[in-house]
């Protein structure tokens, strides 16, 4: 079965500072990584995936990402955080591209310090 | 969010009670999809339906019924409900763009 882990349950970063959430999945086949974030009160966002090709991956927003195979991770990172960047952060892993249920992390919480 | 729309977005049931939760899509798409959202744990799958008069449990289907009359609505229900199912439920669907598209969630409270 499909896993997803989410080490950090919250981080606290200072404004300009750079980001790195982590995220370690466990998948039988090639996975399709995904990128979630949800601002207080709201759905969730797409904010970056990973289908295959280049394992550096650009989103909106400013983010980005790294598919490393060998060590199962998926990180997200941000070279400077902005007050709005606060909200909680959700990995996932589907089995396809398009119409397949995804296996959610628990997510991460970020606070950002002026 | 254009494409999932999600009724009611709040409601205080008492135990016992049922309701039914209504997702709509104009996106046309045969899959759609019921999660719960708890602190801690990230979005659940519930249920989910991949077309038309079809659906599939999730990974915790237990306490919820669902229903695919039409293509374009997807419902989840409560038989009787129980202060355990306290969540915020999403409704997803994909689009060109991604797997799942959510809807802004409904927040239920049982007393």
């Amino acid at each position: 079965a499909q896993s997803v882990t989410q080490p950090d349950i919250h981080i606290t970063v200072s404004e300009g500072a750079s980001l790195e959430l982590r995220c370690n999945y466990s998948y039988g086949a090639t996975p399709y990584l995904f990128w979630y974030v949800q601002s207080p009160g709201q759905g969730l966002q797409l904010l970056l995936k990973y289908f295959s090709g280049d394992t550096l991956v650009q989103g909106i927003k400013g983010f980005e990402a790294e598919f490393k195979r060998s060590q199962s991770s998926f990180n997200l990172r941000k070279p400077s955080v902005h007050w709005s960047d606060a909200a909680e952060y959700f990995c996932a892993v589907g089995a396809g591209a398009a119409g397949n249920k995804l296996t959610f992390g628990g997510g991460t919480r970020v606070l950002v310090k002026p | 969010n254009a494409g999932v729309t999600q009724t009611p977005k709040f409601r205080v049931l008492k135990t016992g009670q049922s309701m039914t939760l209504l997702c709509a899509q104009d996106m046309n798409h045969e899959y759609m999809y019921w999660y719960r959202q708890d602190p801690g744990m990230g979005l659940r799958l519930i249920h989910y339906s991949v077309g038309e008069g079809t659906t599939a449990k999730g990974e915790v289907p237990d306490g919820y019924n669902v229903s695919r009359l039409k293509k374009q609505n997807f419902l989840l229900g409560l038989e009787s409900a129980a202060p355990s199912q306290t969540s915020v439920y999403f409704c997803a669907g994909p689009d060109s763009n991604q797997p799942q598209h959510f809807g802004d969630g409904t927040r239920l409270s049982i007393l």
